[in-house]
């Protein structure tokens, strides 16, 4: 069980947008910032969103980030068979003086 | 450029030892927290242990602590992970990561433990 909570699964065409949603509590989500991180089929998580919103050098501002209280959100917009990965939202707990992900999303690009 | 590469996984018996490296280059090492995430087969990323530039703030997992040490050498850029009495819920693909104040931005490929008798 993870900490945070993300959708196991979401789905959109080509060209659309999707969010992936992230819900966790105060001592995490609602006090420290969240991050983002895609993995594609068989290689090692990539940094897409830092500090709830911020984009790391080299990722299009088709990925897009937000926090509100304790949920943060993903967003992807122009939808490519590319962005087929699983995403996962991270964060630190304050309680537990440890780093938390949630479960991951597994994202269909139909 | 900036890399971090993973060493000394394998497969171990339960009860047993193993201690994984992780070698970094292209960055000040010493400037950055560094970090353990492991992910098992077919499963979602768990963070394992993070510790300070000098070594002197050290953070894990309840599920790891007691059994695993994560220490680091700045003059030889690198990091590892003691781990003490494993168990099969601790086979997993380890990835050494750098850690910055928002997030972990660059990851190594991981290097594979296997836990089984």
């Amino acid at each position: 069980q993870s900490v945070l909570t993300q959708p196991p699964s979401v789905s959109a065409a080509p060209g659309q947008k999707v969010t992936i949603s992230c819900s966790g509590s105060s001592s995490n989500i609602g006090n420290n910032y969240v991050s983002w991180y895609q993995q594609l089929p068989g290689a090692a998580p990539k940094l897409l969103i830092y500090d709830n919103n911020k984009r790391p050098s080299g990722i299009p501002d088709r990925f897009s980030g937000s926090k509100s209280g304790t949920s943060a959100t993903l967003g992807i917009t122009g939808l490519q068979t590319g962005d087929e990965a699983d995403y996962y939202c991270g964060t630190w707990d304050s309680s537990l003086s440890a780093g938390v992900f949630g479960g991951g999303t597994k994202l269909t690009v139909l | 450029q900036v890399q971090l590469v993973e060493s000394g996984g394998g497969l171990v018996k339960p009860g047993g030892s193993l201690r994984v490296s992780c070698a970094a280059s292209g960055f000040t090492f010493s400037d950055y927290y560094m970090t353990w995430i492991r992910q098992a087969p077919g499963k979602g990323l768990q963070w394992v242990s993070s510790i300070s530039t000098s070594g002197s703030t050290i953070y894990y997992a309840d599920s790891v602590k007691g059994r695993f040490t994560i220490s680091r050498d700045n003059a030889k850029n690198s990091l590892y992970l003691q781990m003490n009495s494993l168990r099969a819920e601790d086979t997993a693909l380890y990835y050494c990561a750098r850690q910055i104040a928002g997030g972990v931005d660059i990851w190594g490929q991981g290097t594979m433990v296997t836990v089984s008798s």
